[in-house]
């Protein structure tokens, strides 16, 4: 069964540095997600992609975040100036159509900022 | 995305049905209610998702009640790999809009007793 992977897994960045996490959706999926989950909280929607352009972002991915899909199979998020707040796991999510259908997952990059 | 209501917590026997509930009174006409699962240290997995018509998969069933405004995942025998946070989410029908992100709440928390 095709899946989302992601990577790496793990990624431990200094307070301040840029941080390029990566996904690679399902390969005729057409929307592409990026959710984030602190540690003990509710998974939190950051960004939805779709046709090479943002469709819909939360408050929390303000200035400091962007995405892009650099090529037909990759999807990225960076973070440009990367905050003690920002550790946390991240997900990215992809799916044929919005709307009904579902959304398939990746298992995430643990992301430490020290 | 119309509020869902879930047990926090849910315990059960391995090899027993589970059925967890959700209650959904302001559901509209177009939301279909999706269930997602999270096991532990792993992304958001899809599980099941219906309108009105109670839907079975391989991995669980879902009843919607007739007034639509509370369902149940049911998982016909439990086994220790079902130990996970299940979620009720409703998804509008159609697509684009601001209808691309999963807005997760808590959850409720399955234990599998062996």
């Amino acid at each position: 069964e095709p899946e989302v992977t992601q990577t790496p897994s793990h990624q431990v960045t200094q307070m301040g540095q840029e941080v390029i996490l990566r996904c690679v959706p399902i390969s005729n999926h057409l929307y592409f997600y990026w959710y984030r989950q602190i540690l003990g909280q509710k998974v939190e929607f950051l960004v939805s992609f779709y046709n090479n352009e943002i469709s819909e972002k939360s408050e929390i991915f303000d200035d400091q975040f962007s995405v892009e899909r650099p090529d037909g199979s990759n999807f990225t998020l960076k973070i440009r100036s990367t905050k003690l707040e920002d550790s946390a796991m991240y997900f990215c999510a992809s799916s044929y159509l919005t709307g009904g259908q579902p959304q398939h997952f990746g298992d995430g990059t643990r992301l430490s900022i020290l | 995305d119309a509020k869902t209501t879930q047990p926090n917590s849910m315990e059960s026997n391995e090899e027993e049905p589970v059925h967890l509930p959700c209650n959904h009174s302001t559901i509209s006409g177009t939301d279909y209610i999706h269930w997602y699962r999270q096991l532990p240290s792993q992304g958001p997995e899809y599980v099941i998702h219906g309108l009105t018509s109670n839907v079975n998969n391989r991995m669980a069933s879902l009843a919607i009640a007739e007034d639509r405004k509370s369902s149940t995942l049911i998982l016909h025998r439990a086994t220790l790999r079902d130990a996970a946070v299940y979620y009720c989410i409703l998804r509008a029908m159609n697509s684009g809009g601001s209808n691309y992100k999963l807005t997760f709440g808590k959850g409720t928390l399955l234990t599998v007793n062996p």
